[in-house]
């Protein structure tokens, strides 16, 4: 069973760029995995925020990206504003459409 | 507009059984693999379980923590999908989500498990 990792926690400034990572610990992320990066805010469901290592739903605002980055996948946010401050979850599927999540990393806009 | 609507949570004592629902509505439910995920209080989100579509045999697949006391279905004809927990423990205690996972499919609004005597 894979352990899929990331930061636990991450702290940009208002205007500022950050990047999270999504990594496994049995091999390198890649297309095959279709990762997947879900935002969390307090008291709300989760919801998708970019899947397919790249792709942005139509609410995903354009300051964010995904990318396959040294062997994770990385969510990069360009410009980051108080209402990105939230949880940050990503998640990758292995075989059997099994998804494994990662621990989350909790975002903080300072 | 595709939605998933989550039900049937409450409060259970250990040992005992619960049955979650989540309606489906705005897709073809039925071609759908449809997933299970908790959350547990203040913890990260955690994968429980899948059915797949019964074009592809409605096969399911459980992670370890509930192999063997969870079970899920589906009944097609009221785009419902069915989450029947038994011999609950208090680690089970959580927001069960039902989604697809695939693309931008929304996930449902959950439903919350406590598990305590």
């Amino acid at each position: 069973q894979a352990v899929v990792t990331q930061e636990p926690s991450l702290t940009v400034s208002p205007g500022g760029t950050v990047t999270l990572t999504c990594g496994s610990s049995i091999g390198a992320v890649t297309s095959g995995h279709y990762p997947y990066w879900i935002q969390q805010k307090p008291g709300q469901a989760p919801r998708t925020l970019i899947y397919d290592i790249n792709i942005r739903p139509s609410w995903t605002p354009a300051r964010f990206s995904g990318s396959l980055l040294g062997g994770k996948a990385a969510l990069t946010l360009s410009g980051a504003q108080p209402e990105d401050e939230a949880d940050y979850y990503c998640f990758v599927l292995y075989s059997g459409g099994r998804p494994v999540f990662g621990g989350g990393t909790k975002l903080t806009v300072l | 507009e595709m939605q998933l609507v989550e039900s049937g949570g409450g409060l259970v004592k250990p040992g005992g059984s619960l049955r979650l629902s989540c309606a489906a509505s705005g897709f073809t439910f039925a071609n759908a693999w449809v997933r299970w995920v908790r959350q547990a209080p203040g913890k990260g989100l955690e994968w429980v379980g899948l059915i797949k579509s019964n074009v592809d045999g409605a096969t399911t697949d459980y992670a370890a923590p509930v192999k063997d006391r969870f079970t899920i279905s589906r009944d097609d004809s009221k785009n419902t999908l069915f989450l029947q927990m038994n011999n609950l423990k208090t680690e089970d205690t959580a927001v069960y989500y039902c989604a697809t996972l695939f693309r931008s499919d929304p996930w449902g609004q959950g439903t919350l498990v406590i598990v305590s005597s």
